[in-house]
């Protein structure tokens, strides 16, 4: 079956611009999660989605950042104004539930450049 | 606070040869444990888990022991082939946050034939 999509696959983009990042979900998965992975770095938590609402958003790193999930399946991420230090890997999860060891499916990531 | 420590990579090994790459966590509780991977070009998929102390996981020959007098999770393999070549990321998930992986820095690994 389809896994985890992600589009664009790469986004090059000016310093203060806007931006959002796509992701389809593995049909069914009502759990989503968006990680920023930087070069060198493993993925780190941005934001957590249980259906349509954001259930912990603890991990944006600012207000610049801001994430919708409607219906409860395609999620966006948005970025304001973006900052060259946003420059990353932005990577979407999904899972069947909400327990800590039902595994991710992951997309294969955003490559966002800010120039 | 949660976090994972792997060993730097890169690791290069010849084909055949047994692999180890340790990680550590610390963690308050009894966290779940995993072993992510990722192939060239591939996204990020799960290779093991383990969800108590002492419990072993497995698959496609590789292992871990979820150690927690040692609070390690040391990624193993007896035979690597050259497909096994890819980059090796440790996870937990806290207890009080169960959706919340905490990821380490990965360890790339090249396999020579």
């Amino acid at each position: 079956g389809a896994g985890v999509s992600q589009t664009p696959s790469n986004k090059v983009t000016e310093k203060g611009k806007y931006v959002e990042l796509r992701c389809d979900p593995i049909s069914g998965h009502t759990a989503l999660y968006w990680y920023r992975q930087s070069l060198g770095q493993g993925p780190e938590f941005l934001i957590y989605f249980q259906g349509t609402g954001a259930a912990d958003d603890s991990g944006l790193p600012n207000d610049r950042f801001f994430a919708v999930r409607p219906e409860g399946s395609v999620s966006t991420l948005k970025i304001q104004r973006t900052e060259r230090g946003d420059s990353a890997v932005y990577l979407c999860a999904s899972s069947p539930g909400q327990l800590g060891n039902s595994p991710l499916h992951f997309g294969n990531g955003t490559r966002l450049t800010v120039t | 606070g949660n976090s994972v420590t792997q060993m730097e990579g890169p690791v290069t090994l010849s084909e055949e040869a047994f692999l180890t790459i340790n990680c550590t966590y610390t963690a308050t509780g009894y966290p779940s444990l995993f072993w992510y991977v990722q192939y060239p070009g591939e996204g990020l998929q799960l290779l093991l888990k383990a969800t108590k102390a002492d419990d072993k996981g497995s698959n496609k020959g590789f292992e871990a022991t979820y150690r927690k007098e040692t609070t390690s999770f040391h990624l193993e393999k007896g035979s690597v082939q050259v497909s096994d070549s890819a980059v090796y990321f440790c996870a937990l998930t806290p207890p009080s946050g169960t959706y919340k992986y905490i990821f380490g820095t990965g360890t790339r690994l090249k396999v020579l034939a």
